[in-house]
């Protein structure tokens, strides 16, 4: 099945921590992107990437980090300065230069720090 | 620059009735505009998009949605409500001139009673 796959579903970290989600997508999309998803606010962009080894900020990129070094996968690691990281996180993944095309949607992980 | 906005962020229908959500958008270039939907916990659901072609556009689960320039909107409808159906939706616009960056509403809750 092509698609999107999002690790762990479910994610605990501890006060200081880094934590890594996993993101891969075997579509062989050019553009993928990390949202974050709180109640009432929507879904806002932390990072996106249209192509392998770049990747840029969105709106709230600060104590985020992520990597593109295969086209398939975008992992995003939410760092210890990222002060309030309790949230829901969704990568989508999509044909860069195809406008008209949707984005694609994982499952999410839910992230709670405890 | 590009904006969608949801106008309510809470709609409540029975089952059997019409439903309307509403979605204004602001954007420099001719956009790509969608509608997707969202079930708890889960990831997102592509409803339907316009991508400039015929104005009136067909979804799955019997929704539609209009483009209407001169009003700026994107209005999503379905005939008669499911039990569902209930779920929240979210309007989003991607500019013609900027192949990746989606914009999102801040979404629309619908709840469907008996």
């Amino acid at each position: 099945d092509g698609g999107i796959t999002q690790s762990p579903k479910y994610l605990f970290r501890k006060e200081g921590q880094n934590v890594t989600l996993s993101c891969e997508q075997n579509l062989n999309h050019d553009a993928m992107y990390w949202y974050r998803q709180d109640p009432g606010q929507g879904l806002r962009l932390i990072y996106y990437s249209q192509i392998v080894n770049d990747f840029q900020k969105g709106d709230i990129a600060e104590g985020y980090s992520v990597s593109r070094e295969k086209k398939e996968s975008f992992p995003l690691t939410v760092t210890s300065a990222q002060k309030n990281p309790t949230a829901f996180y969704l990568c989508a993944s999509s044909p860069a230069e195809i406008r008209s095309t949707e984005a694609f949607f994982g499952q999410g992980t839910r992230l709670t720090v405890v | 620059a590009q904006s969608v906005t949801q106008l309510d962020s809470h709609v409540s229908v029975s089952e059997g009735t019409p439903v309307l959500l509403r979605c204004n958008y602001s954007s420099s270039y001719s956009p790509s505009l969608f509608w997707y939907v969202q079930h708890p916990n889960k990831g997102l659901q592509l409803l339907l998009k316009y991508t400039s072609a015929a104005t009136l556009v067909k979804g799955i689960n019997g929704f539609e949605a209009e483009f209407k320039k001169s009003e700026t909107s994107f209005h999503l409808t379905k005939p008669s409500a499911h039990m569902s159906d209930a779920a929240e939706y979210f309007c989003v616009v991607r500019p013609w001139s900027t192949a990746s960056k989606l914009t999102f509403g801040t979404g629309t809750r619908l709840q469907v009673t008996l």
